[in-house]
């Protein structure tokens, strides 16, 4: 199994300072990686397909990068809609397997 | 649009077996190139994926839920179903269905709760 892992766990940020969070595989996997947002109540929201990618709708405030096993998604100025939990998953290999989150808190 | 619900019982008693529902519109569950999944959440953790049925019916299950696990679809009323048998507290979280093509889910059920409590 690829096992997740996501850093920091929490990220304290003030509104309109840029958040950086890290997400490693244990091994490579290209660049199938998604990010997700989750909020309190509420389902986890597709951000970021295919490692870089926005999804529909997202803003371009929502950028992200890395392949092989080193993962990143900046949120370059932080939104008070965007202080949520914040979740990568990858799709290389079965069963595919999602980080523990970060949780991006109102500093 | 896609939108999938979630229906079936919050409710279930230990060793019993859990049944879901997604009931899914916009889209057809049988036609191409679509994964419709089950994925939980154990309450205040992270995500697990239990598994999934390819628009074909095919399915594959998470290794370490596979001996009690089944999926299934109607295409008739365009549903797909999760059956969890033998079930323990440790099954109690939030269950959703999703809809993807490339293994990144583009859309997600609002969940529902299952609590296995006695």
């Amino acid at each position: 199994e690829t096992v997740m892992t996501q850093s920091p766990v929490a990220l304290s940020v003030s509104p309109g300072e840029r958040a950086t969070l890290s997400c490693r595989a244990s091994q490579p996997i290209g660049d199938n990686v998604a990010w997700y947002q989750q909020k309190p109540g509420q389902a986890p929201r597709l951000l970021i397909y295919a490692a870089s990618f926005r999804a529909t709708g997202v803003p371009a405030r929502f950028s992200a990068r890395g392949s092989g096993t080193e993962f990143t998604l900046t949120i370059s100025s932080l939104q008070s809609e965007d202080f949520a939990v914040y979740y990568c998953q990858q799709y290389n290999n079965w069963p595919r397997t999602f980080g523990p989150g970060t949780r991006v808190e109102v500093k | 649009q896609v939108q999938l619900q979630e229906s079936g019982p919050g409710l279930v008693k230990p060793s019993q077996t859990l049944s879901l529902t997604c009931s899914v519109s916009g889209v057809a569950i049988d036609s191409g190139g679509h994964f419709w999944s089950w994925i939980r959440q154990h309450p205040g953790k992270g995500l697990e994926w239990i598994g999934y049925i390819f628009y074909s019916g095919a399915t594959t299950y998470n290794p370490s839920l596979e001996s009690r696990l089944k999926i299934s679809r109607d295409t008739s009323k365009n549903q797909f179903s999760l059956r969890l048998t033998a079930v323990s507290s440790a099954d109690t979280a939030v269950y959703f269905c999703t809809r993807d093509r490339t293994g990144a889910l583009e859309d997600w059920g609002q969940g529902t709760l299952v609590t296995v409590s006695s």
